[in-house]
């Protein structure tokens, strides 16, 4: 079946420097693309999205790029603060009528 | 706002044992999921309804059974409780598909 990977399972981050983040897909008729966060003991919320009509979103710290070519999206967080440590989940799916297919998340640490 | 809510937080249960898990939410949303998170992996889609009365199966909707009766409540049946299921259930909700998901605290299944 399709499949989305994120291959770094865990990523540490000095305080104030970016974060990286990668996901794959394996479906090329992906359409959308969500990232939600997931704190400690706490469920998921959702962070920010990109359809695949762009190839860059921004919303404040947080962007999105996505390479359709390579299949692979990321999300990078500038200017890292504490608050950002969680684990983040990356998704794809075809469109409105389909389910999401999720990454099994990379926990981000934020060092002082 | 809004919020979701899912009863009861932790169900333990014996092995084969049926088991019901709830939902409710009050954004108004006409689309809701049912997802199983096993420990430190994504999320696999069990069961998600587009309207009241519709059903539709995820990936792992075998040995579960699920109920929309009401636009604002969701129920999750595990019909024969088995020790590899021991996870957490989580409900979400949105506008429709391919939009935002709101998350629910998430059910911890313990079977015995």
């Amino acid at each position: 079946g399709e499949k989305v990977e994120q291959h770094e399972s865990t990523l540490s981050v000095r305080e104030g420097d970016s974060a990286v983040i990668n996901c794959t897909y394996t479906d090329t008729a992906s359409s959308y693309f969500p990232w939600y966060k997931q704190e400690a003991g706490k469920s998921l919320h959702f962070v920010i999205d990109i359809r695949s009509n762009v190839d860059r979103k921004q919303s404040q710290r947080l962007t999105v790029l996505l390479d359709k070519k390579a299949k692979r999206f990321s999300l990078h967080i500038t200017a890292t603060q504490p608050e950002d440590s969680a684990i983040y989940f990356c998704a794809a799916s075809r469109d409105s009528n389909y389910q999401l297919i999720w990454g099994s998340g990379t926990k981000l640490i934020i060092k002082p | 706002g809004g919020i979701i809510t899912q009863t009861p937080k932790f169900l333990i249960g014996q092995e084969g044992q049926k088991l019901t898990l709830k939902c409710q939410q009050n954004f108004n949303h006409d689309t809701m999921y049912w997802y199983r998170q096993d420990s430190g992996k994504g999320l696999r889609l069990i069961y998600y309804s587009i309207t009241e009365n519709d059903l539709q199966k995820g990936d792992l909707s075998e040995g579960y059974d699920a109920s929309r009766e009401k636009k604002s409540s969701f129920s999750l049946t595990v019909t024969s409780a088995q020790k590899n299921e021991m996870a957490v259930f989580l409900c979400a909700s949105s506008s429709g598909t391919g939009f935002e998901q709101y998350f629910g605290p998430g059910t911890r299944l313990t079977v015995l």
